[in-house]
């Protein structure tokens, strides 16, 4: 069956550092992928998007890869603040290129 | 715009009861989805529209729910008779398009629903 792990549930990392996470996918062959952010009581927020054909995006801080071989990409904030925590889902499509979503990793940035 | 709203924020009803959630996508966008997030099962997606016509309704638990989308402005989520395990955060979702072109998805601010 299809998956989407995101290895983390949680990640504590002091100002001014690169966060890293990871999401992993399996019996998938995504044509894209989506990042999202979701802040307590919110809806989830989209940030970035990357097609398969892209190993890499960047928007301001953040910076996206994407390895279609290792079914794999990595979502990192460089120069983080304490504004950054949050829990972080990356989403794949599926068959109607609807978006499934990981379990998401929350990220904690201490000042 | 004001994007995605949804209504009630937060409803508390006894186990038995209907309940319907209501959601108004942004102006333009042509799909709508509803997603259900708990604790232990993450966001699963429940339903989707396009153009008002329901696309894939794998994701809806049992007969107990039902959707409804009568215009492009407006949709519904009902679930009756209600139960306590429906309890979770429900989001409404909408996007420009359909298919293929990996649009961001816009959420509401979500419905919590305790069943007690």
């Amino acid at each position: 069956s299809q998956k989407i792990e995101q290895n983390s549930e949680a990640l504590n990392i002091q100002e001014g550092k690169t966060a890293t996470l990871t999401c992993n996918y399996t019996n998938y062959s995504p044509a894209y992928l989506q990042w999202y952010r979701q802040d307590p009581g919110r809806g989830p927020v989209f940030l970035l998007l990357i097609r398969e054909n892209e190993k890499e995006k960047r928007k301001e801080r953040l910076k996206v890869t994407f390895d279609t071989t290792l079914k794999q990409s990595l979502f990192h904030i460089t120069a983080s603040q304490p504004a950054d925590s949050a829990t972080y889902l990356c989403a794949l499509p599926y068959n109607n290129n609807d978006m499934r979503f990981g379990a998401g990793t929350r990220l904690t940035v201490k000042p | 715009d004001a994007g995605v709203i949804q209504s009630p924020r937060h409803e508390v009803t006894e186990m038995g009861q209907e309940v319907t959630l209501r959601c108004k996508p942004i102006s333009g966008h042509n799909s709508l989805f509803w997603y259900r997030q708990t604790m232990m099962r993450g966001l699963e997606l429940l339903i989707y529209f396009n153009n008002n016509v329901p696309i894939d309704d794998s994701g809806m638990p049992e007969d107990r729910f039902s959707a409804k989308m009568p215009n492009a402005s407006f949709s519904t989520l009902k679930i009756q008779p209600s139960e306590p395990r429906d309890s979770a955060v429900y989001f409404c979702a909408s996007s420009p398009m359909g298919r293929g072109l990996g649009y961001g998805y816009t959420f509401g601010s979500g419905t919590r629903l305790t069943v007690v």
